[in-house]
């Protein structure tokens, strides 16, 4: 069984560029979650999206936004990128279902540079 | 505000003897409670977990401890090996799919 992919593995970007995240969760899983992680800050939760709708959001500005498809793979957008959003943005899938355990597969994390 | 905490950036430990990672959390709602490691250039794996209605589970050489009166948790390995040495992330989570991790504790095993 294929893990979470996500694409690109490194990107460099300059400050006010926008940039896409693609992740493609574990076949079967529908629920896809995105967290950034950055030193000193331990993983930040970003969003969660179940059935193509957006179910839980962190405490992100407006510019980090994301989308789900119906084949549940996930998209992550980032717009007027800052310097600080340099950092490993990491997806991660579950089966989430009603009876939650909190067990997330996580892929190998896209990591940002923001010149 | 930091929900989840763990106060020890690292820890080393001889191969052979007892890890004894921790955690301490603040709000006393949380259903259940995780142990993810991280090793460079990989995404965090799930390692164990514990319902809010347990004090403690083992799975093999690792045992999660659960202390909700202190709110405080704790990842216990025995024998630490080599290849344990890693990042370890403690999570939290509720009624959602969300989970609030901690900062991580990175694990150094000295052969």
């Amino acid at each position: 069984k294929a893990g979470v992919t996500q694409t690109p593995r490194y990107l460099i970007k300059t400050r006010g560029q926008q940039v896409t995240l693609s992740c493609s969760p574990i076949s079967g899983h529908r629920s896809v979650s995105w967290y950034q992680q950055t030193p000193g800050q331990g993983l930040q939760f970003l969003f969660e999206y179940f059935s193509e709708t957006q179910r839980n959001k962190g405490n992100f500005p407006g510019r980090f936004s994301g989308r789900q498809f119906s084949n549940s793979r996930s998209e992550m957008n980032v717009s007027t990128l800052e310097l600080g959003d340099s950092a490993l943005y990491l997806c991660a899938s579950s089966l989430a279902t009603t009876s939650n355990t909190g067990e997330l597969f996580f892929g190998e994390g896209s990591r940002l540079t923001v010149l | 505000d930091q929900q989840v905490k763990q106060n020890s950036p690292s820890l080393s430990v001889q191969e052979g003897r007892i890890s004894i990672l921790n955690c301490d959390y603040t709000n006393s709602m949380f259903d259940y409670f995780l142990w993810y490691k991280k090793y460079p250039a990989e995404g965090p794996t799930f390692l164990i977990s514990i319902s809010s209605i347990k004090d403690k589970n083992e799975d093999g050489r690792f045992t999660v401890f659960l202390n909700k009166s202190a709110k405080h948790l704790s990842l216990h390995i025995v024998p630490s090996q080599p290849g344990d040495s890693a990042v370890y992330f403690c999570a939290v989570g509720g009624a959602t799919n969300k989970l609030i991790f901690g900062t991580g504790t990175l694990l150094a095993v000295q052969p």
